[in-house]
């Protein structure tokens, strides 16, 4: 089956640097890569996906890229805020079999104020 | 616009107890999850229904067993609990297999 693999798992950064967390997926056929922000107390929530047709995708501050070849994939967030601070969850959906994600292990990414 | 509802949001048992954790969604999603999450794990797939009518043994099902009890809901029983299943669970939905989750915000469950 699927295994994603996800580093790092803790980042710290200050306040208006970019962030980047990286994971790397082992089936070629995954063709659907989400990525999760799980705030204290809450569920995981969707902030951005990608698809394997795509190379990136941003959304304001956040964007995503993918390397098939690689078969890895990377958040970036930009001009970091304290909102951000949250753990990171990236996610792998294979093209072939049933229809559930293969999650990361997560990132708890500190804004440094 | 609930979204994914779970109950209880907190409980505790007693080895050996048994109970259900609700779930239920108003988005007239056709797929339904349950995972666990536990500190430096991750989420761990215990079981899905990918359509009603459906249910399907995850990465983590042993001592779990769920119901599909209509399109809307998907419960999670535990039948003996045991420590090891103390963590928090989440259910979560999807439209189908092109669309991402949608998560509830979890039952956090210690048995002691």
């Amino acid at each position: 089956g699927e295994n994603v693999e996800q580093h790092p798992s803790t980042l710290s950064v200050q306040e208006g640097d970019s962030a980047v967390i990286k994971c790397t997926y082992s089936d070629s056929a995954s063709n659907y890569f989400p990525w999760y922000k799980q705030e204290l107390g809450k569920g995981p929530q969707l902030i951005i996906d990608i698809r394997s047709n795509v190379g990136e995708k941003k959304d304001q501050r956040i964007a995503v890229t993918l390397n098939k070849t690689a078969k890895h994939f990377s958040l970036h967030i930009t001009e970091t805020q304290p909102e951000d601070s949250a753990v990171y969850f990236c996610a792998a959906r294979s093209n072939f079999g049933n229809e559930k994600l293969t999650f990361g292990t997560g990132t708890r990414l500190t804004i440094i104020p | 616009n609930a979204g994914v509802t779970q109950t209880p949001k907190f409980q505790v048992l007693k080895t050996g107890q048994s109970m259900t954790l609700q779930c239920a969604q108003d988005m007239n999603h056709n797929s339904m999850y349950w995972y666990r999450q536990d500190p430096g794990m991750g989420l761990r797939l215990i079981y899905y229904s990918a359509s009603e009518g459906t249910t399907d043994k995850g990465e983590v099902p042993n001592g779990y067993n769920v119901s599909r009890l209509n399109k809307r809901e998907f419960s999670l029983r535990l039948e003996s609990a045991a420590p090891s299943q103390t963590s928090v669970y989440f259910c979560a939905s999807s439209r189908d297999r092109n669309y991402g989750y949608t998560f509830g915000s979890g039952t956090r469950l210690t048995v002691v």
